[in-house]
């Protein structure tokens, strides 16, 4: 079982709507969570971090599920601007850990 | 912020030659550095962990003969695609992370790689 599980999509919404993403984790010792975006071709970017208490930043919201290890992200009122792949990233223990990557979730806003 | 130099961006190469990408840490000590490889719409995939002066780890099912890791100094480590096949076609992408610093992984610009 992969570590990190996304729906990979695609999503093609149009401007405006609201779309939601969502991830699961295999282990239960993870205990760092992100979402990158990554444009293509170019290197992921981090997008937000993620934590239980769920988490907002402008039209983003993240949540996280740690008795169903489960992350989702909320994009309200969508951009052009933000169609990219959204890949679910998890850390396990130490800050010093690796990180584990989904294969990403394609979005694509439309005019 | 931290930044990673990564270059080449891009290389095409003939099959059997050697490549070898560089990222550099530009303002800051990246005592450890990741590399990645992710192929089309695939997840990025850990290749190998290098700490500076030490030997690196490598994933399960990668060949540490084929794929050569240096981490001699804090702001350079190198990854070598030795005797590139097609099959090793892929975006390379290094990350480095700083001593102490929180979940803070700067990531370089990625190099595709193209063999033919």
């Amino acid at each position: 079982r992969k570590e990190v599980e996304q729906d990979p999509g695609p999503f093609n919404v149009p401007e405006g709507a609201t779309v939601a993403f969502n991830c699961t984790y295999s282990n239960s010792a993870s205990q760092s969570f992100f979402w990158y975006r990554q444009d293509c071709r170019k290197e992921p970017k981090l997008l937000m971090s993620v934590y239980s208490s769920g988490n907002e930043d402008g039209r983003f919201t993240a949540q996280l599920n740690r008795a169903s290890q489960y992350i989702s992200l909320l994009i309200r009122d969508s951009k052009l601007s933000d169609s990219a792949t959204y890949l679910c990233v998890v850390r396990r223990g130490s800050t010093l850990g690796r990180l584990y990557f989904g294969r990403g979730t394609q979005l694509t806003v439309w005019p | 912020g931290a930044v990673v130099s990564q270059h080449p961006s891009r290389v095409i190469c003939k099959s059997g030659t050697s490549v070898k990408i560089e990222c550099r840490s530009l303002d800051f000590q990246a005592t450890t550095m990741f590399w990645y490889r992710q192929f089309p719409k695939q997840s990025l995939m850990l290749m190998a962990t290098s700490n500076e002066g030490s030997k690196a780890t490598y994933e399960q099912g990668v060949e540490k003969d084929k794929f050569l890791i240096n981490h001699a100094s804090l702001t350079l480590s190198t990854l070598t695609v030795t005797s590139a096949h097609p099959e090793d076609s892929s975006f390379y992408i290094c990350s480095a992370r700083a001593q102490g610093a929180d979940y803070g992984y700067t990531f370089g610009s990625g190099t595709r790689l193209t063999v033919v």
